[in-house]
């Protein structure tokens, strides 16, 4: 079963890094973009940013541009979203979805199953 | 950037019954190069991830029963559906990715059963 696996939640104090995973299939790394969506709680969807790791063209939302970073290491077929310095209001659910392409046919077709962070001191 | 408003935000429904939700652009989601219309819409379950049900407006995605149907242009769009099941519960999510990768969504639709 095609599946992309995120690892698990975290709880981490304001200042401090974290790096978490988003792991999937050699064909869906080879092949998609990688995108990164927050759900703080009891609220919506808000993308953060893309990446396609054959080349790690990385894009992001303006809203999370020097706060995050993406990256994607193709060898092990796994994207990453980092933060350096938390605070309490990155207290969300995270989740990674893949998407084929820009082409109207190719949505999010296959989510992660999200990773919370807590963020609290 | 481009704003969805999705109305209602809370529709109760009583199980084989229809339902339907708006979701509205603050501009044109139609692509005039490829004549395509960006606009998808989610389903979130209690506890679960976003699935996708309809892309482009009105095709759905793979499994998605045919009692989902989309309809609309340009920036008014409806999820439909014909007789509502109890699996039917969560969160309605409409999404606009007119200009990749940038996508936007809407704040969401919670069906109650």
């Amino acid at each position: 079963e095609v599946q992309l696996v995120q690892s698990g939640a975290e709880v981490k104090k304001p200042g401090e890094s974290l790096k978490i995973s988003c792991q999937g299939s050699e064909d869906t790394f080879s092949k998609y973009w990688i995108d990164w969506v927050r759900q703080m709680p009891g609220n919506g969807l808000e993308w953060m940013g893309i990446i396609f790791p054959t080349d790690s063209d990385t894009r992001y939302s303006p809203a999370f541009q020097g706060h995050v970073t993406i990256s994607a290491d193709k060898s092990i077929s796994t994207a990453y979203l980092q933060w350096s310095s938390l605070a309490a209001s990155d207290t969300a659910i995270y989740y990674c979805a893949r998407r084929l392409s820009a082409e109207a046919e190719d949505s999010f077709d296959l989510w992660g199953q999200g990773t919370l962070v807590t963020v609290s001191s | 950037d481009i704003v969805l408003t999705q109305t209602p935000l809370s529709l109760p429904v009583t199980p084989g019954e229809p339902a339907s939700i708006s979701c509205r652009s603050s501009q044109s989601l139609l692509d005039s190069d490829d004549e395509n219309t960006y606009l998808d819409w989610y389903l979130q379950k209690p506890g679960q991830s976003p699935q996708l049900l309809l892309y482009a407006v009105s095709y759905r995605a793979s499994g998605v029963p045919g009692r989902f149907s989309g309809s609309g242009s340009d920036t008014d769009f409806t999820l439909r559906i014909s007789r509502v099941e109890a699996e039917d519960a969560g969160v309605y999510y409409c999404m606009q990715r007119l200009e990749f990768p940038s996508c936007s969504f809407g704040q969401g639709t919670k069906l109650e059963i």
